[in-house]
């Protein structure tokens, strides 16, 4: 089964609110975790990544939480804007040690509102 | 640095033919992978290619393989094509070494009739 998944299929948040997108894993053994934007047409863009050393870390409007105990992951968008509207998803790198393979979930639809 | 690029964008294939899929990673990355995406079962890991050998490998029958030449340049093919296999193939590269970080391309629209 998916090791990877999305609480929420499609989230619709206000322009100027805060998003919160969450993801649940079930492989303890992951080393590393990614989020990814994926506009029409287009595809997915790196947004930011975390170590499983870490718990928190932060870029531009953009941070990353993990929750280990729980295997929990979770984006959180500040001051969403028009242009954040796209598919998210989380990943995690399923073979620690020797290269990358990413296991993605479904992804969840963000959609911001004036 | 130009980004990664896949080539081509769009294809049309008919069931029983084979395909050949062409990515060229950014410059001085040394790792390619490739993923299928399809609206049912998402994105999904088919291989990684690290200095011209194959070092992980998805869930694919074996009508799926790749390789990788010296410059880094990636191919994935797919013998005897199934309607199934109509999918966004993605091509993604990373320097290598402790740099986890994938840089994805536009992808290849295989369409299969």
């Amino acid at each position: 089964g998916e090791s990877v998944g999305l609480h929420l299929p499609t989230l619709s948040v206000q322009e100027g609110d805060n998003s919160i997108i969450n993801c649940a894993y079930s492989n303890s053994a992951s080393d590393y975790f990614i989020w990814y934007k994926q506009e029409s047409g287009k595809g997915p863009q790196f947004i930011i990544d975390i170590r499983s050393n870490m718990d928190k870390r932060q870029g531009q409007r953009v941070t990353v939480l993990l929750n280990k105990t729980v295997k929990h992951l979770s984006l959180q968008i500040a001051a969403t804007q028009p242009g954040d509207s796209a598919v998210y998803f989380c990943a995690e790198n399923i073979h620690p040690g020797s290269g990358y393979a990413l296991n993605f979930g479904k992804g969840t639809s963000l959609l911001v509102t004036p | 640095k130009a980004g990664v690029t896949q080539t081509p964008r769009y294809l049309i294939k008919t069931r029983g033919q084979q395909v050949t899929l062409s990515c060229s990673p950014i410059s001085g990355h040394r790792s390619v992978s490739w993923y299928q995406q399809t609206p049912g079962q998402g994105l999904q890991f088919l291989f990684e290619y690290f200095s011209e050998t194959q070092r992980n490998k998805g869930n694919f029958p074996g009508r799926f393989s790749g390789r990788q030449f010296s410059n880094s340049r990636s191919e994935m093919n797919v013998s005897t094509l199934e309607l199934g296999d109509s999918a966004l193939y993605l091509c993604a590269s990373s320097p290598g070494g402790e740099a986890y970080e994938q840089y994805f391309g536009p992808g290849t629209r295989l369409t299969v009739t």
